[in-house]
């Protein structure tokens, strides 16, 4: 089936730890992004990338880094940096920067 | 003045009567609208998107585009228990042809 694969489902981290997601895609999508949600708030854009080897920081990309090495990859590292890292991230990939964007079932990060 | 505006909510509506959702956005540039239905717990599921002016129908979903008023809308016809879920609009700012900007949401519940 093709669709977008995020893992884990849940991550716990501790202080000081830094904690990569994962964000797979077979959709053939060349623009990926990925999405903080918070309780009782929209989605708020952490990374972006339109193209392998690419990628534009959101509005939210501090203590956040990313790489897109591989065109079915985009892989989010929550650094120690990131204060306030509990939350829902989702990612998202889209055939161009334009198209409807379609969403990965997210990781819960939550700190031990 | 926030860039995508949603009423939180809750919406209630009755089994089989119209719901209406609204989106007001702040730039007139403003070039590709999209809806997403969010269930609690779950990520963003795509509803519809909408580029023109005016009407765009899919089975019980109708998406409405008044660019002059900066508005977007969506009627749900016949709403069903099942439609319970929040609504996201999100709109690609001008000048951010990547970049899907938020808004908070409707809380839609459908009763018996």
């Amino acid at each position: 089936d093709g669709g977008i694969t995020q893992s884990p489902k849940y991550l716990f981290r501790k202080e000081g730890q830094n904690v990569t997601l994962s964000c797979e895609q077979n959709l053939n999508h060349d623009a990926m992004y990925w999405y903080r949600q918070d309780p009782g708030q929209g989605l708020r854009l952490i990374y972006y990338s339109q193209i392998v080897n690419d990628f534009q920081k959101g509005d939210i990309a501090e203590g956040y880094s990313v790489s897109r090495e591989k065109k079915e990859s985009f892989p989010l590292t929550v650094t120690s940096a990131q204060k306030n890292p509990t939350a829902f991230y989702l990612c998202a990939s889209s055939i161009t920067q334009r198209e409807p964007q379609h969403f990965g079932d997210g990781t819960r990060l939550s700190i031990l | 003045q926030k860039e995508v505006e949603q009423n939180s909510g809750p919406l209630s509506v009755p089994e089989g009567a119209i719901a209406s959702l609204n989106c007001t956005y702040s730039d007139r540039g403003s070039q590709s609208f999209f809806w997403y239905r969010q269930y609690s717990g779950k990520s963003p599921e795509l509803i519809m998107f909408i580029y023109s002016n005016g009407d765009k129908e899919d089975g019980r979903f109708t998406a409405q585009l008044n660019k002059a008023s900066q508005y977007v809308s969506l009627l749900i016809r016949d709403s069903q228990p099942s439609d319970s879920a929040t609504y996201l609009c999100a709109v690609n700012i001008a000048g951010t042809a990547s970049k899907l900007t938020f808004g908070t949401g409707t809380r839609l519940q459908v009763t018996l």
